[in-house]
């Protein structure tokens, strides 16, 4: 069955720099993959969504890629500040169609 | 006001009581999902449906029920409440079923 992996640990970084957070996928390949943001308490916000013909997607701070031949996408976020501290939950539309796939999420800690 | 909103925001009950945790959106999506979150399982999906009248199983829907005679609203029942349903549930909705899911504020419910 499909599989999604996050970063389990979670991510720790000065104000200022990028964030990296990684989301792999085994065995299947979606046509899109989506990443939310979560806040302790709330429910996961939409960030970015990037199709399978898509190399690269921006939003303001926010960069997505994915790699279709290493199952792989990549979420950075540049010039990380405190309020960037989040989960960070990618999701894969599942091959049977309708809905999505989520992963476990990363938790990101920036500090000032 | 317009968006998702979901009740009660918490909610303690005892094993073997029927519990209903509602659902309501405003844009008329077509597409509801309920999910759970739980420590080292992040989101997994109970059920979702498609339109009114619409309905089906997710990865974990043993021990729910839901029903949807309208659009905007997707009740999800435990009819018999079990100590493992202890967990925090969101809905969310999408205009199609693979697009940007909208999530509510979730429901932190405990089973006694």
């Amino acid at each position: 069955s499909q599989k999604i992996e996050q970063n389990s640990e979670a991510l720790n970084i000065q104000e200022g720099k990028t964030a990296t957070l990684t989301c792999n996928y085994t065995n299947y390949s979606p046509a899109y993959l989506q990443w939310y943001r979560q806040d302790p308490g709330r429910g996961p916000v939409f960030l970015l969504l990037i199709r399978e013909n898509e190399k690269e997607k921006r939003k303001e701070r926010l960069k997505v890629t994915f790699d279709t031949t290493l199952k792989q996408s990549l979420f950075h976020i540049t010039a990380s500040q405190p309020a960037d501290s989040a989960t960070y939950l990618c999701a894969l539309d599942a091959p049977q169609g309708g809905k999505l796939i989520f992963g476990q999420g990363t938790e990101l800690s920036v500090k000032p | 006001d317009a968006g998702i909103t979901q009740s009660p925001r918490y909610k303690i009950t005892e094993t073997g009581r029927q519990v209903t945790l509602m659902c309501h959106q405003t844009w008329s999506h077509s597409y509801m999902f309920w999910y759970r979150q739980d420590l080292g399982h992040g989101l997994r999906l109970i059920y979702y449906s498609a339109a009114a009248d619409i309905t089906d199983k997710g990865e974990v829907p043993d021990g729910y029920v839901v029903s949807r005679s309208k659009t905007e609203n997707f009740p999800l029942t435990l009819e018999s409440a079990t100590r493992s349903q202890t967990s925090v549930y969101f809905c969310a909705s999408s205009e199609l079923g693979l697009d940007t899911q909208y999530f509510g504020p979730g429901t932190r419910l405990t089973v006694l």
